[in-house]
């Protein structure tokens, strides 16, 4: 079965500039949630979807993230202008569906703003 | 609101060492706890898992029990080994609501010399 699949896996970019990451969940998972994970602290949970659906995307900073899932596979998650305090990595996990608590994280995508 | 912390790494170990990693939460209810582990270079996965006070959760040799009168999931093993250095997560989510999503620890950065 193949994993979670994330894209691309290293990105570095000056702050205010735009920058977009992609995932690609197990299929079949109809919960795909988006998590930041800034150097030496856990990860955060930014958004989470249900098919094509947001249930939770209380911490995500609307200003100047977004995040689609538009036929209830694939997401992207972009980031326009960045900022310096951007720099993270970003984890996309899949799950069964809301009820099933066992989520699947990709490798994730590590974002430097300079 | 709901929050899990871990202890200060990182930890250093000598192979076959005995292993205990302390998490503890607060939280409203009762919520499932999680170990998740990260090795270099790649995604978390799902080490151990408890569902319920008194559950034990084991996994290659880890194991954590759920202790609800000390709100603690303290990760364990008896004889570590190389290859277990990694960091290791503690994680909760909240039963009983229709949206369940992972409240990760900061970490713990675990190595084991040979």
């Amino acid at each position: 079965e193949a994993g979670v699949a994330q894209s691309p896996r290293y990105k570095i970019i000056e702050k205010r500039q735009s920058v977009a990451f992609w995932c690609n969940p197990i299929s079949g998972h109809a919960t795909l949630y988006w998590y930041q994970q800034i150097l030496g602290q856990g990860p955060k949970l930014l958004i989470q979807f249900q098919n094509n659906g947001v249930v939770d995307d209380s911490q995500l900073p609307k200003d100047r993230f977004s995040a689609e899932r538009l036929k209830g596979v694939d997401s992207t998650l972009k980031i326009q202008p960045a900022k310096l305090e951007d720099s993270a990595v970003y984890l996309c996990a899949s799950s069964l569906d809301v009820s099933r608590v066992e989520a699947f994280f990709g490798q994730g995508t590590r974002l430097t703003v300079v | 609101g709901n929050s899990v912390t871990q202890m200060e790494g990182p930890v250093t170990l000598s192979e076959e060492a005995f292993l205990t990693i302390n998490c503890t939460y607060t939280a409203t209810g009762y919520p499932s706890l999680f170990w998740y582990v990260q090795y270099p270079g790649e995604g978390l996965q799902l080490l151990l898992k408890a569902t319920k006070a008194d559950d034990k959760g084991s996994n290659k040799g880890f194991e954590a029990t759920y202790r609800k009168e000390t709100t603690s999931f303290h990760l364990e093993k008896g004889s570590v080994q190389v290859s277990d250095s990694a960091v290791y997560f503690c994680a909760l989510t909240p039963l009983g609501g229709s949206n369940y999503k992972l409240t990760f620890g900061k970490g713990t950065l675990l190595t084991v010399n040979p």
